[in-house]
Parts: C-alpha cells; structure tokens; sequence
C-alpha cells in the first residue's frame, strides 16, 4: 500500500460546481497537510496547509483533516475555469517536510468546464 | 525576487550522455530538493540538503549525483543518462521549521533521454 493514495482523475466540472478532492494516507505519524496547485507545465504552488486535524478556509477553497480516517480533503466552492489545474496533495510528519520527508499523492486533474 | 530558478527549460538527451541541471533560490532558505515528476507516480524526490553542505538520498537516487554548490545553488548531474530519466525535473527550497511552511518550487526542466 502506497503512503499517500489520491485518485488521478480526470474530474470534469460545470462552472460553479463544488469540487471535491480527497486523498487517504497510512502513515499515522503525518501532522502536517498541504494542498498544492499545479498549473500545465508549471511547477506546483502552495494552496492550503494544516496542521493536525480539523478545518481551514480561505476564500472558496476549504481544507478539511480526518486523522482517525487517515483521510484529508480540499473543497472548491462556485468553481471557476481558471482553478483548471492537477492538485497534489501532500503530507509529512514534520513542518514543511525539511527532512526530505514530504510525501507526494499523484495528483488528481480537475477541469471547470464554462 | 526570482524565487527559485531552473536551467535549462528543456533538454533531449542520448543516452550515455551526461548533463548537469541548474538550480538557484534568492529567498535565503536553507533546505533545497530535487524532485522527478512522471505520469502516474506523482512527485518522488531524488536528493535533497537540508543545509549548505549537506546531501541526503531521497527515493530515487540512483543515477543521479548531487551538489550544493553555496547556500544558493544546489545542482543536479546525470553521469550516463538513461531512457527512465526521460521526466519532468523540480528543484524546491525551504526555509527552516517554525519560518515558513512550504516548500517553494522552481518552473522545471522537461528531460528527453533518447
């Protein structure tokens, strides 16, 4: 079983829709979550990141933490063809995984359709 | 403020050939990582410096060799490229624990190995 499982997509969406991305984990030692955004051809970009479990919003994207699933989640309200982009979501047991230990889901490719 | 720079964009190699890639932060960050992208496995990292004159294997070192030139530079070299190097190449840096929270990425270098 892989650390980090995130399914790949493709997720097509109508314009405004609530997007839904999850990725499940094993590793219980995880404290820290990130959600990253990856634009075609460009390097991947912080979106949101939290600590432990529990919630965090900002603006339209919601990250949620499930330690006890072992399960994380980031939702995307009233969805907008420029939020097109792969989300990677990744973990790690310490802050920003400097220890070389900030494990990576594959990534799941969303496209907001207008 | 650059961030973190990558040279060069693109690459085609043959194999057996040897190239280094290039990496520069100006953000003052202590940590620096070299990561290869491939369709369905997502981010692995390959080597990483937690600090100037440091190295660490990641998972998937082999064939690739690492330098951290400065505090600045952290280079990534192929002695004998080889077909399954054929990706997409990140370099990342960070900050210490308790200054920033993510891992900042470069624009990447697109690697052909013929």
């Amino acid at each position: 079983q892989k650390e980090v499982e995130q399914d790949p997509g493709p997720l097509s969406v109508p314009e405004g829709a609530i997007v839904s991305l999850n990725c499940t984990y094993s590793n219980s030692a995880f404290q820290y979550f990130m959600w990253y955004r990856q634009y075609s051809r460009k390097g991947p970009e912080l979106l949101m990141y939290t600590y432990s479990s529990g919630n965090k919003e900002d603006g339209r994207f919601t990250a949620q933490v499930d330690k006890s699933s072992k399960y994380i989640s980031l939702f995307i309200r009233d969805s907008q063809p420029s939020d097109s982009a792969t989300y990677l979501c990744a973990m790690s047991p310490n802050y920003g995984g400097s220890q070389g230990n900030l494990i990576f889901g594959k990534g799941t490719k969303l496209s907001v359709k207008p | 403020n650059a961030g973190v720079t990558q040279t060069p964009k693109f690459q085609v190699l043959k194999t057996g050939q040897s190239m280094t890639l290039q990496c520069a932060q100006d953000m003052n960050h202590n940590s620096m990582y070299w990561y290869r992208q491939d369709p369905g496995m997502g981010l692995r990292l390959i080597y990483y410096s937690a600090s100037e004159g440091t190295t660490d294997k990641g998972e998937v070192p082999n064939g690739y060799n690492v330098s951290r030139l400065n505090k600045r530079e952290f280079s990534l070299r192929l002695e004998s490229a080889a077909p399954s190097q054929t990706s997409v190449y990140f370099c990342a840096s960070s900050a210490p624990p308790g200054i920033t929270d993510t891992q900042y990425f470069g624009p990447g270098t697109r690697l052909t190995v013929l």
